[in-house]
């Protein structure tokens, strides 16, 4: 079955970086992209980005440009997602989500990454 | 501030028919296929609908989709306690080249 595993939880400074992990099994990873969402505490979901899996191409929410970085490695099946110049309004968690294509709806999600940012 | 505006809350009783309305934009909605969400609290979301009315594999057709224009509806009939979610929409901007969501639709099951 196909299954997306996050791990654990972060707590970052303002001004730091966190690289959250997303390990997929139970199909072909790059026969899909990965999505990432976020959603800050009692908030709404917030779409981050979309990288493909097979050739690496990215597609990310404008408001996070030159902050966001998003790769894979093939050879674990494992997507990354880097976050720079954290602020303390980019505490959330933060999830994977397997999809098609960078507007297409994803159709299996990871659990979530708490990711809490706090001086 | 939401690109695509849900009502933050609906309510029903048991057994009972909920309508969930989403409204966008001809750079969004209008022009794009709409997604649905179920979020149960403290988990991941679930895609509920997509393509606008279409549903996965295993989604009971207790759950419905359809769009108008530059708006969508997410219809749950017989309503039980275990629809009790945040339920949000989502599609394609075209403006902004990313995807958007509602702000979200809290379901009551009275």
């Amino acid at each position: 079955q196909v299954q997306l595993v996050q791990f654990g939880g972060e707590v970052k400074k303002p001004g730091a970086s966190v690289k959250v992990s997303c390990k997929a099994s139970g199909y072909t990873f790059t026969s899909y992209g990965i999505t990432w969402v976020r959603q800050a505490p009692g908030q709404g979901l917030e779409w981050m980005g979309w990288i493909n899996v097979y050739n690496g191409n990215t597609n990310y929410a404008q408001k996070l440009q030159g902050r966001v970085n998003m790769t894979t490695d093939t050879s674990t099946s494992t997507a990354y997602m880097e976050l720079r110049s954290l602020r303390s309004d980019d505490t959330a968690v933060y999830y994977c989500a397997r999809s098609k294509g960078y507007g297409a709806p994803p159709d299996y999600w990871g659990q979530g990454t708490l990711v809490t940012v706090s001086s | 501030q939401s690109v695509l505006t849900q009502p933050p809350s609906v309510s029903a009783a048991p057994g009972q028919k909920v309508t969930i309305s989403c409204s966008g934009s001809s750079s969004n909605i209008g022009n794009n296929y709409v997604s649905w969400y179920q979020q149960l609290p403290g988990t991941a979301p679930e895609l509920l609908i997509y393509d606008n009315n279409k549903r996965p594999s295993g989604i009971p057709d207790r759950f419905s989709g359809s769009k108008s224009g530059t708006s969508a509806t997410l219809g749950i009939t017989g309503l039980q306690t275990g629809d009790e979610a945040d339920y949000y929409c989502g599609t394609w901007d075209s403006s902004l080249s990313g995807v958007v969501f509602g702000g979200g639709t809290k379901l009551t099951v009275l």
